[in-house]
């Protein structure tokens, strides 16, 4: 079975300061890998996925994630964070041919001026 | 082109009540997904159907719990004689195709379930 654990359940930042979070998968064949973003009392959108080509994924609101194969990790990223990223993120995988999708935790991200 | 729709948005229940839980998809989907979301837990899958088929129901408990896309009408997620571990998030996802390529999944914004 897919695990997705994300290392960070809060981080908060700084308005324009840069943001990581991390995630890691397991699987023993080939995933795909997406970022989910929730804002409050919304449901969760798309930020970005990888499924094949190159390891540097570009999303919406300027971020961006890296799919390490070695490193079995997807880690998302921000270089300057505004305080309408305030959000859930959500970083889950799907086995390639499948439909499931596994799901971390997820990480709270609060970004105070 | 609306989103995915999931009604009502918040839905108390006392032990032993049913719950109903909606969800109409994006226009042109014809594949639905329920995911359930535990307290400080990420979503996990619960079922997935087409249009008056259950095509996978293995994250669903095996009792109390039933869901259903007939052809007209919002697919529904039905739980009986509820107890407070059925306290969590629902949320209903939709796709147009599903199989041997990826396609996105586009998500409601969930329904609230407290059981008191």
């Amino acid at each position: 079975a897919q695990s997705v654990t994300q290392l960070d359940s809060q981080v908060p930042v700084f308005e324009e300061a840069p943001v990581e979070l991390r995630c890691n998968y397991s699987s023993s064949v080939s995933v795909y890998l997406f970022w989910y973003v929730q804002y409050p009392n919304q449901g969760l959108q798309l930020l970005l996925k990888y499924l094949s080509g190159s390891t540097l994924v570009k999303g919406i609101n300027g971020f961006e994630a890296e799919f390490n194969k070695s490193q079995t990790s997807f880690h998302l990223r921000k270089p300057s964070v505004h305080i309408s990223d305030t959000a859930e993120y959500f970083c889950a995988a799907e086995r390639s041919n499948d439909y499931k999708l596994s799901f971390g935790a997820g990480t709270t991200v609060t970004v105070r001026a | 082109n609306a989103g995915v729709m999931q009604n009502p948005r918040h839905l108390v229940r006392r032990r032993g009540q049913e719950a109903r839980l909606r969800c109409s998809p994006m226009k042109g989907h014809s594949h639905v997904y329920w995911y359930r979301q535990l307290p400080e837990e990420g979503l996990k899958f619960m079922v997935y159907l087409q249009k008056e088929n259950i095509i996978d129901e293995s994250g669903m408990p095996k009792e109390r719990f039933s869901a259903e896309f007939p052809k007209e009408g919002p697919s529904i997620l039905r739980i009986q004689q509820v107890v407070r571990g059925d306290s969590a998030a629902y949320f209903c996802a939709s796709s147009p195709v599903a199989g041997i390529r990826v396609n996105e999944q586009f998500f409601g914004p969930g329904t609230r379930l407290t059981v008191l």
